[in-house]
């Protein structure tokens, strides 16, 4: 049961350009939204979060949008960079102070290729 | 300031043998998350634990497998009797605060399991 989906395994978008990568969830107790980048053979690095009171946060060049009626969220990335390139993954947890413990269900990962 | 630390990076091992992964959270945090990533797929939570506890272990497989985290050193997964569908990467992750929204988890760099 794949409670959280990246549906596109891979983006490919020329450097300057936006990146918008996508992200589904079906278990409506989600609270708390993340996005990880990972590079080969490195752990994932924490990119930006959003809790479901939000519908949009921003830190520089990235802006992660949540739309809780369409169960989607969005990562955009503008202007893209090669140094992007790598997987990116969405995340989900349930309510903080409930019995989930922050524990984090992932997507499959979409692979970003910026070109130069 | 030391990141998450795991290892060995790499370890191979023949079928029926013990595979021990090791995991250094980062100083101060005394909760540990364990994460296995297939080939092809996202990260799936196996076990969350606290200093001598473990907390929650529904992600973890009921036999074979267990983790530790004791009062000094680093938390030990452990799997006995490794079996080929055991080979992935395996990642831990430390955080100061468990199921606090908006509390990081911060990622070691894997490690991956290859069974012979």
């Amino acid at each position: 049961d794949q409670q959280v989906k990246q549906n596109s395994p891979s983006l490919s978008v020329q450097e300057g350009r936006i990146s918008i990568l996508n992200c589904d969830y079906t278990n409506s107790m989600f609270d708390y939204f993340l996005w990880y980048k990972k590079y080969p053979a490195e752990g994932p690095t924490f990119l930006i979060s959003i809790s479901s009171i939000k519908d949009k946060n921003e830190d520089g060049r990235f802006t992660v949008f949540l739309n809780k009626s369409a169960k989607h969220l969005s990562l955009h990335i503008v202007p893209s960079q090669p140094g992007d390139s790598a997987v990116y993954f969405c995340a989900a947890s349930l309510n903080a102070g409930g019995t989930s413990y922050g524990k984090l269900t992932f997507g499959q990962g979409t692979i970003l290729t910026v070109h130069p | 300031n030391a990141g998450v630390m795991q290892n060995p990076r790499h370890l191979v091992r023949r079928r029926g043998q013990e595979a021990r992964l090791r995991c250094s959270p980062m100083k101060g945090h005394s909760h540990v998350y364990w994460y296995r990533q297939l080939p092809e797929e996202g990260l799936k939570f196996m076990v969350y634990l606290q200093k001598e506890n473990i907390i929650d272990e529904s992600g973890m497989p009921k036999e074979r497998f267990s983790a530790e985290f004791p009062k000094e050193g680093p938390s030990i997964l452990r799997i006995q009797q490794v079996v080929r569908g055991d080979s992935a990467a395996y990642f831990c992750a430390s955080t100061t605060l468990a199921g606090v929204r908006g509390e990081t988890q911060y990622f070691g760099p894997g490690t991956r399991l290859l069974v012979l």
